[in-house]
């Protein structure tokens, strides 16, 4: 069965601090890791991920992915309130079909 | 606005009573996919659409369950009799995938459940 895990469950931080969100996966024939964040409502989309090694960065967010030890992490620096919130991993396998979402680490950021 | 839509977006109802919910996705999207949250945890896949053809479902979803796409654009899921349990949020998505080629899920707001 597919299972993605992440760490740590929830983080408090101040604003200007870095944090890093892990996630580990296993996926049959995967094929995709996503990060999302969701504040209240639905995920918004952050980043794909579908090779190793190569970083992706939006701004204060990058993400990274070593499909070899199966896992992802998403960096944020220089953190500020609005950054509070679920982020969630989700893994996809065959054909695009099914994500497997871990259960989120929830991030407060405090002023 | 050409995102992902939902109707409704909060539902209440008794134990026992079917209800339905719509979701819109993006146009030129062929994949529809629900999921069902509940608190403190991540969507759980319930379910899938390439154009009309439902491709996979999960073994979450019992026979109360039942989901559509006639013309492979809307859908609908269709809970009946529902149980207490049954109360999460219901989170639709769409994408474009086309061979290799895959393209992320976008989420609609969700319709929020409430079985009393």
């Amino acid at each position: 069965e597919d299972k993605v895990v992440q760490s740590p469950l929830s983080l408090v931080v101040h604003e200007g601090d870095t944090v890093t969100l892990n996630c580990s996966y296993e996926v049959t024939n995967f094929r995709s890791l996503l990060w999302y964040k969701q504040e209240k409502k639905a995920p918004t989309f952050l980043f794909m991920l579908t090779s190793s090694g190569i970083e992706k960065k939006s701004g204060r967010l990058s993400s990274i992915l070593d499909k070899k030890e199966l896992f992802s992490i998403l960096n944020i620096t220089a953190t500020q309130t609005g950054d509070s919130a679920v982020y969630l991993c989700a893994a996809r396998g065959t054909n695009a079909g099914k994500s497997t979402f871990g259960d989120g680490t929830t991030l407060t950021v405090k002023p | 606005d050409t995102g992902v839509s939902q109707n409704p977006r909060h539902k209440i109802t008794k134990r026992g009573q079917n209800v339905t919910f719509r979701c819109d996705p993006i146009s030129e999207h062929n994949r529809l996919y629900w999921y069902r949250q509940t608190l403190g945890q991540g969507p759980e896949f319930l379910t899938y659409f390439q154009n009309e053809a439902q491709l996979e479902k999960s073994r979450l979803l019992s026979d109360r369950f039942s989901a559509e796409r006639p013309k492979g654009s809307f859908s609908t899921l269709e809970i009946q009799r529902t149980e207490q349990g049954d109360s999460a949020m219901y989170l639709c998505a769409s994408s474009w995938t086309s061979g290799r080629y895959q393209e992320t899920q976008y989420f609609g707001p969700g319709t929020r459940l409430l079985v009393l």
